[in-house]
Order: structure tokens, then sequence, then C-alpha cells
């Protein structure tokens, strides 16, 4: 079974501008999650969807979104984009609720001059 | 405080020894709990997963969690350099997503 993956794999941006990422989750899971990893808060949650709805949401700015398609697959959009935001992005999948455990993709760089 | 804590290392080791992480959390709502892998530059990799207190074993892995005192460990036998990497832990209250991570720990295993 193909894993998580992601794309792009690394970008670059200047401030002010938008970014949208995309995640396809491993086939039959419904539910995709968002992470930001900086060296200097480590991992942390954005959001996550199921069934094309957003059931949780993290402590960050309105300038982040996200939203998931009928097929699963995911994309996060940062708009305005900050110096800040520089980070690797992952995306996790989940089955559902039948098991628990998340599988991550390789992540996304963003690098915002 | 945070919610999960982890020391982020580095933890140096001699090839063949045992290799022992933990964490420990404050929010007694945690219920599922992780431990990840992470290479330079790639994403996090599921090497464990438990729900229960207790120990739980998967070859060279066991994961041990103590509800109780809020806290859960990793150890790794006979380790290998090929298992120099962060180990990162993580744990959630409920069965959808969102999940609380440690700040990891650098595991250097040295031939």
């Amino acid at each position: 079974k193909a894993g998580v993956t992601q794309t792009p794999r690394y970008l670059i941006k200047t401030r002010g501008q938008q970014v949208t990422l995309s995640c396809s989750p491993i086939s039959g899971h419904r539910s995709v999650s968002w992470y930001q990893q900086t060296p200097g808060q480590g991992l942390q949650f954005l959001f996550e969807y199921f069934s094309e709805t957003q059931r949780n949401k993290g402590n960050f700015p309105g300038r982040f979104s996200g939203r998931q398609f009928s097929n699963s697959r995911s994309e996060m959009n940062v708009s305005t984009l900050e110096l800040g935001d520089s980070a690797l992005y992952l995306c996790a999948s989940q089955p559902g609720l039948v098991t628990d455990t998340q599988y991550f993709g390789p992540g996304t760089r963003l690098t915002v001059l | 405080q945070k919610e999960v804590e982890q020391d982020p290392g580095p933890l140096s080791v001699p090839e063949g020894a045992i290799v022992s992480l933990n964490c420990t959390y404050s929010n007694s709502a945690f219920q599922y709990f992780m431990w990840y892998r992470q290479y330079s530059r790639k994403g996090p990799e599921l090497l464990m997963y438990t729900y229960s207190s207790g120990n739980k074993e998967d070859g060279r892995f066991t994961a041990q969690v103590d509800k109780s005192s809020k806290y859960i460990s990793l150890f790794i036998r006979d380790s290998q350099p090929s298992d120099s990497a962060t180990y990162l832990c993580a744990m959630k209250t409920d069965s959808w997503g969102k999940l609380q991570f440690g700040a990891g720990t650098q595991v250097v295993v040295t031939p």
C-alpha cells in the first residue's frame, strides 16, 4: 500500500504571498491531520479533517486554513506568509475510528524569504 | 508548563547498549500513547502505539506506560547505528487526531 504523499516537497515563497500544500492519505484512510514542525516549537497540531469536515483545530491564526475533498485528499493554505511560517508541514492520515494510529507523510518544507 | 515534557538530549550510547527514553505529561485525559522515530529531513515513522498501562513489546522495542505517574518510556535493546534519529513521544485524549508531541530526543548510537 502506498504511504501518505505530500506535494510539493520543497517550496520557497516571499513574505506576503500565499501557498497551498497538498496531501494524499493512505488508500482507505478517511482522516487527515496537519502539523507544523519548527526547531523552536517542535510539532504542533494545525487541524484535522474527516469526511470533508474539520474535526479539530489547533491554536494557529486564521491565515492557516484547510479543506478535504470527497476522495479524502486534503489541502492546506497559508495566506499572507510571514517569515515565521518557515517550517516543515506534515500531513498524517488515520483510517477513521476503527484504529487510532496516524501515519505521516514526508512533509513539505516551506521557506519564506 | 508544556503538557508533554521530553528531554531533547542528545543522548549518546555505544552500539549494543539499551537506549532508554521517557516523557512525562500533565493532562490526565491522555489515553493513547505513541512513539515515533524521525530521521533528518523525513516524516515521523510510527514505532509503538499503546492505550493501556503496562508494557508492550515489538522486536527490539518496548513501550511502557504508567498512567498513575503520567510517565511513558521507550526502550531500545541492542541498539544499532541505524537507530540514530530523533524519537518523539506523542499522545492524545480520544480516537481522533490532534496528537500532542514531546520535543523529541536526539539519539546517537556510536559504532
